[in-house]
């Protein structure tokens, strides 16, 4: 069964320390990955989208990576604002369901001041 | 604005009572979806749109959930007979052309409380 995992469940860190989400999926026939920020009561806003291992994506202070098994999304020197959660999506290509995103739980990332 | 608009932001209703829920996808955008979100866990699938076409259905929990979109455009998720584990934050989302990897863009979503 398509599986996405996200880890860890919580991070929390203090505004400058750098870290890294992490995404794995088990799925056949990726199109694409999405990462995607979700503020409490809101809808989730799209960041980015990576389409084969190797690709690289910058954002301000977040890149995400992808390869074969999973993709990363770093945060580099995070400030408060970049607390939210972080939720990771995978779209299937072939027939059928190539439209449907399976997301993972997400990540809750909290950045001390 | 420019965003996929949803309403009411926030329903509360009695258990055995009907809902509807409205998604304003952005305009142009050719794909409407409807996901379901409960606490701590990510959007799961329900229902997708070409224009007008429900091209799937398949992630609607029961019958008593319809969703329709009879213009190409407004978009109406319907439930019947509500029940207690219906409570959930409903996200609409749309898309330029939904098969092919083009990001889907959110709404804020309903938050719907069945007492």
């Amino acid at each position: 069964e398509d599986q996405v995992t996200q880890s860890p469940e919580a991070l929390r860190l203090q505004e400058g320390e750098s870290s890294s989400l992490n995404c794995s999926y088990t799925v056949s026939g990726l199109r694409g990955l999405f990462w995607y920020r979700q503020d409490p009561g809101k809808g989730p806003e799209f960041l980015f989208t990576l389409y084969s291992a190797g690709e690289e994506k910058e954002k301000e202070r977040l890149k995400a990576t992808l390869t074969k098994k999973e993709s990363f999304l770093h945060i580099t020197a995070p400030k408060p604002e970049d607390s939210a959660t972080y939720l990771c999506a995978v779209l299937l290509g072939g027939g059928g369901s190539n439209y449907k995103l399976t997301f993972g739980k997400g990540t809750l990332l909290t950045v001390n001041p | 604005g420019a965003g996929v608009s949803q309403s009411p932001r926030y329903k509360v209703a009695k258990r055995g009572q009907d809902v509807a829920l409205r998604c304003d996808p952005i305009s142009g955008h050719v794909s409407l979806f409807w996901y379901q979100q409960a606490l701590g866990q990510g959007p799961e699938f329900l229902t997708y749109f070409q224009n007008e076409a429900q091209l799937d259905k398949s992630g609607l929990p029961s019958d008593r959930f319809f969703a329709e979109r009879p213009e190409g455009s407004v978009s109406t998720l319907k439930i019947q007979r509500t029940q207690q584990e219906d409570s959930a934050v409903y996200l609409c989302a749309s898309s330029f052309q939904g098969q092919t990897n083009q990001p889907q863009h959110f709404g804020d979503g309903t938050r719907l409380s069945i007492l």
